[in-house]
């Protein structure tokens, strides 16, 4: 059974920009979430999408967003970029989710803002 | 919110001693705390988890023990070797689930 996959792995963006991160989960999960790892911060909870519906949402501004697809892809974005955002980004998926079950990550996003 | 308290931030042992992570919870509706060890640039893997129903769970030379009363779980790897060097992070739930900072165990051979 494949893993959760994230793209892009690596990605270098500019001040500013906008950027779109996407991450297909397990076959059979109908949830993904999505965290922010910095070194200063650790694991930050952004959002949880539960079958195309956003279930929960952490501490972030609205220039993160995100979705889940009918599939149970999922993208999240961030718009206006900053230098604080360079961080990893991970996806998680599980059966039910955060609230109930265990979940699995993904290798992650590293995003880099110059 | 959930808020997860982690300790020590880093570990050092050498090869064949134990090793105990500690941490902390402030939400006592929380039900779920799973263990997860980071490899350099990996993604965060689930090593062992406990529910609030269970006070002790053992997989080979990993065990967590669980607390309610004190909020407060740990991670026990006893006969640590070299490639347990890693990140850990515990974690608890509620509605969401909430990491603590992380702790960096070397294990010297």
């Amino acid at each position: 059974k494949a893993g959760v996959t994230q793209t892009p792995r690596y990605l270098i963006k500019t001040r500013g920009q906008q950027v779109t991160l996407s991450c297909s989960p397990i076959s059979g999960h109908r949830s993904v979430s999505w965290y922010q790892q910095t070194p200063g911060q650790g694991l930050q909870f952004l959002f949880e999408y539960f079958s195309e519906t956003q279930r929960n949402k952490g501490n972030f501004p609205g220039r993160f967003s995100g979705r889940q697809f009918s599939n149970s892809r999922s993208e999240m974005n961030v718009s206006t970029l900053e230098l604080g955002d360079s961080a990893l980004y991970l996806c998680a998926s599980g059966q039910q989710g955060a609230r109930t079950g265990e979940l699995f990550f993904g290798e992650g996003s590293r995003l880099t803002v110059l | 919110g959930e808020n997860v308290e982690q300790h020590p931030s880093t570990l050092s042992v050498q090869e064949g001693d134990s090793a105990v992570i500690k941490c902390t919870y402030s939400d006592s509706a929380s039900n779920y705390f799973p263990w997860y060890k980071q490899e350099l640039g990996k993604g965060p893997q689930l090593i062992i988890d406990i529910r609030s129903n269970v006070g002790e769970k053992k997989d080979q030379r990993i065990a967590v023990t669980l607390n309610k009363t004190a909020k407060h779980f740990s991670l026990h790897i006893t006969e640590t070797q070299p490639e347990d060097s890693a990140v850990y992070f515990c974690a608890a739930n509620n509605n969401d689930m909430r990491f603590g900072a992380g702790t960096r165990l070397t294990v010297k051979p």
